[in-house]
C-alpha cells in the first residue's frame, strides 16, 4: 500500500501567515488522486481538495492544492482564525486508499 | 440540506457485536459509493470499508476482514456497519462518508457524518 509522510507535524503560525503543507508518497499516486481535508477541534473532517488541485464546493479560494507523482502541497494564502487546525492527505490511486498521519497547523 | 447522521456506538467488551447506522438525506442515496472511516482517540484517519451504490463492489481495510461486514438499505437511505469480535484497538469514532462524485472505485471522502463513538472495553 502507498504510505503516505505529511510535514512538518505541526505548523505555527500567525493569522494573515502563509502555510505551506506537504504530503509525499511512497509511489507515484495515479491521476494524481490525492485529496486534503481539514479536520477542526471536535468535528468531523471536511474535504478541501479533490484531485490534487481542485477545490471542494464552497471552499474558499485561499486554499490551495499542487503536486503530482510523489510530491503533493496544501498552501493556505492567507491564515483566518478558523483554519487553525489538523490537515491530512489521502490518496485514492491505488487501493487500499490511504491518509497521512496530519500536520497541526497551530497559532504561534 | 445533505446530511449524514450516524448511530449506534456505545461501550462493548472485546468479543462482542455493535451494529452502526447511517442515516442519509438531501441526495440521492442510491447514485453513490459510501464508506465507513474511523479515528481511534487522538490519532488519525483510518479508512475502514466500502460499497458501490448498487451494494456491490465492497472492500473492507485488512485489519476488519472476516469481522466487519458494510451492507447499505438504498430503499431506506441507510448505511450499515456489523462489528463483531471487537477488538480493544477497533475503539474509535466512526464516520459514515459518501464519495462525492458518485460511484467511486477507490473512494475519497466528503461529506462526512458528525461520527459515533465506539468503545471495546471490559
Amino acid at each position: 500500500e502507498i504510505v503516505l509522510t505529511q510535514s512538518p507535524a505541526t505548523l505555527s503560525l500567525s493569522p494573515g501567515e502563509r502555510a505551506t503543507l506537504s504530503c509525499r508518497a511512497s509511489q507515484i499516486i495515479s491521476s494524481s488522486n490525492l485529496a486534503w481535508y481539514q479536520q477542526r477541534p471536535g468535528q468531523a473532517p471536511r474535504l478541501l481538495i479533490y484531485a490534487a488541485s481542485s477545490r471542494a464546493t464552497g471552499i474558499p479560494d485561499r486554499f490551495s492544492g499542487s503536486g503530482s507523482g510523489t510530491d503533493f502541497t496544501l498552501t493556505i494564502s492567507r491564515l483566518e482564525p478558523e483554519d487553525f487546525a489538523v490537515y491530512y492527505c489521502q490518496q485514492y490511486g491505488s487501493s487500499p486508499g490511504t491518509f497521512g498521519q496530519g500536520t497541526k497547523v497551530d497559532i504561534k | 440540506e445533505l446530511q449524514l447522521v450516524e448511530s449506534g456506538g456505545g461501550l462493548v467488551k472485546p468479543g462482542g457485536s455493535l451494529r452502526l447506522s447511517c442515516a442519509a438525506s438531501g441526495f440521492t442515496f442510491s447514485f453513490y459509493s459510501m464508506n465507513w472511516v474511523r479515528q481511534a482517540p487522538g490519532k488519525g484517519l483510518e479508512w475502514v470499508a466500502s460499497i458501490g451504490s448498487g451494494g456491490s463492489h465492497i472492500s473492507y481495510t485488512d485489519s476488519v476482514k472476516g469481522r466487519f461486514t458494510i451492507s447499505r438499505d438504498n430503499a431506506k437511505n441507510s448505511l450499515y456497519l456489523q462489528m463483531n469480535s471487537l477488538r480493544a484497538e477497533d475503539t474509535a469514532v466512526y464516520y459514515c462518508a459518501k464519495c462525492p462524485s458518485g460511484d467511486c472505485y477507490i473512494n475519497y471522502f466528503g461529506p462526512w457524518g458528525q461520527g459515533t463513538l465506539v468503545t471495546v472495553s471490559s
